[in-house]
């Protein structure tokens, strides 16, 4: 079935880096634009970063820009997202998600179960 | 950036009864509205996508409605299994896509 499944979260030192992936199976990966949200704790949804179904193009949200990088491997079916200099308020469960059954309208209707990233000295 | 704010931020209601959940956005945004429902733990669901457009597997009793700037998810008979955490999300003239803060609903 179609699937997204993260990992590569963890308890990390404030300043350091971090790379978490996103495992898609059961579509051809190579033919969705891919986001990462995030939800820090008690907290609601905040989307991060987009890249383009070829890897051509990407986005941030101004919280992040500068500091995160999105990428992709559609070899193997696989999205990225490189975390540096981390800081406190970057501790929160990521998800990566796609508008994959939805008539093209950016709706996410497929979510990883999300990996959670914590940032403590 | 488009500002989602959703009211009220705690909806208290009993099974059996209708939910109307409201979102407003800070500029126009057309029909470009998602709903989603989260449960504790869980990844959230789409529930409705294009304002109005139900989404693959979801009850009949929830339907959305608006346009512009103001919405509104119905449930039309709340169930023990809706009660959570609703969140809008505009996709209109993104980036950035923002998210309502987000409505709990439940037990009366």
């Amino acid at each position: 079935q179609v699937q997204l499944v993260e990992s590569g979260g963890g308890v990390v030192q404030p300043g350091k880096s971090l790379r978490l992936s996103c495992a898609a199976s059961g579509f051809t990966f190579s033919l969705y634009t891919m986001h990462w949200v995030r939800q820090a704790p008690g907290k609601g949804l905040e989307w991060v970063a987009v890249i383009a179904s070829d890897g051509s193009n990407e986005n941030y949200s101004d919280s992040v820009k500068g500091r995160f990088t999105i990428s992709r491997d559609n070899s193997k079916n696989t999205l990225f997202l490189q975390l540096n200099s981390l800081g406190a308020a970057d501790t929160a469960v990521y998800h990566c998600a796609t508008n994959y059954d939805t008539n093209g309208f950016d709706a996410f209707d497929i979510w990883g179960q999300g990996t959670t990233v914590t940032v403590s000295s | 950036e488009i500002v989602m704010t959703q009211s009220p931020a705690t909806l208290s209601v009993s099974p059996g009864e209708r939910a109307t959940l409201s979102c407003r956005a800070s500029q126009s945004i057309n029909s470009h509205l998602a709903w989603y429902q989260q449960k504790p733990g869980q990844a959230p669901r789409l529930l409705i996508y294009g304002a109005s457009i139900r989404a693959t597997g979801i009850p009949a009793r929830f339907s959305g409605s608006g346009s512009g700037t103001e919405f509104t998810l119905t449930i039309g008979i709340v169930q023990s299994e809706d009660f959570a955490v609703y969140y809008c999300q505009h996709y209109n003239n993104w980036p950035p896509i923002t998210f309502g803060q987000g409505t709990r609903l439940e037990i009366k």
